[in-house]
C-alpha cells in the first residue's frame, strides 16, 4: 500500500488558519486521500476525503496537488477543540476491504 | 442515530481469561473492522469483514478471533488474555468502496494483569 508522510507535530494559535501537510509520492490513480482526527481519549473521527479535486465541508478543506503526490488539510480558524492527532491515509480501491492503514499522524497543538 | 456502538467501555482481565468485545452498527454498512491502539501509538488492524460470513486477518491477528453472522454485529474474541493485549480497541464500519468514510466507535479500554 502507498504510504504517507506527515510532520510529527505542529503548533497553531487559536483563531488562525492551520495548514497540515501530507506527502504521498507513491499514490496510485485510484487511491482516495482520507483525513481523520483523534481527539484525546476518543476514537478517530472522519474529517474529509478527496480523489483529485479540492474539497470543502463544514469541518475543513482539502487541497490536493495537481500531481496528487501531496495534499494539505486546511482548518480555517483553529479552536482549542481542534487540538488532536490528524491522520492522512490513502484508501486503496484494490485491497480487499479497502482497509485504512494508520501512520503516526500529526499532533496539532492550539495555543490560546 | 447510534452509529457504531462498542461494549464494554472498560474491562480488566486476568492473564488467561477470555472475553468478547461487542460491536454493532446500525448504518447497514458492509465493511467492518477491528483496530487496536497501544499507548502513544497509531492504530493497527486486527481483523476485518467485507460482509456477513466473510472475515479476514489484518496486521496483528494473533490471539484474537472474530465472527460476522449478521451485517450489524462484529464481535472480537480474546481466548487467553495476555498482558500484551492491554490496549484500546476500536471497531469501525463503512460502505463498500475506497471513497466511503469509516465510522468509528468510542473504543473499549482493556487491561490485562
Amino acid at each position: 500500500d502507498a504510504k504517507t508522510t506527515q510532520p510529527n507535530s505542529m503548533e497553531s494559535n487559536e483563531e488562525e488558519p492551520v495548514h497540515l501537510p501530507c506527502n504521498h509520492s507513491t499514490i496510485s490513480g485510484t487511491d482516495y486521500i482520507h483525513w481523520y482526527r483523534q481527539l484525546p481519549s476518543q476514537g478517530p473521527e472522519y474529517v474529509i476525503h478527496g480523489l483529485t479535486s479540492n474539497v470543502n465541508n463544514r469541518m475543513a478543506s482539502l487541497a490536493i496537488a495537481e500531481d496528487r503526490k501531496s495534499s494539505t488539510l486546511i482548518l480555517h480558524r483553529a479552536t482549542l477543540r481542534d487540538a488532536a492527532v490528524y491522520y492522512c491515509i490513502l484508501r486503496a480501491i484494490n485491497n480487499a476491504g479497502n482497509m485504512l492503514t494508520f501512520g503516526g499522524g500529526t499532533r496539532l497543538m492550539v495555543k490560546p | 442515530n447510534a452509529g457504531v456502538t462498542q461494549t464494554p467501555k472498560f474491562r480488566i482481565l486476568k492473564i488467561g481469561q477470555s472475553m468478547t468485545l461487542q460491536c454493532t452498527q446500525d448504518m447497514n454498512h458492509n465493511y467492518m473492522y477491528w483496530y487496536r491502539q497501544d499507548p502513544g501509538m497509531g492504530l493497527k488492524l486486527i481483523y476485518y469483514s467485507v460482509g456477513a460470513g466473510i472475515t479476514d486477518k489484518g496486521e496483528v491477528p494473533n490471539g484474537y478471533n472474530v465472527s460476522r453472522s449478521t451485517t450489524e454485529d462484529f464481535p472480537l474474541r480474546l481466548e487467553l488474555a495476555a498482558p500484551s493485549q492491554t490496549s484500546v480497541y476500536f471497531c469501525a464500519s463503512s460502505f463498500v468502496g475506497s471513497g466511503s468514510p469509516l465510522h468509528f466507535g468510542n473504543g473499549t479500554r482493556l487491561t490485562v494483569t
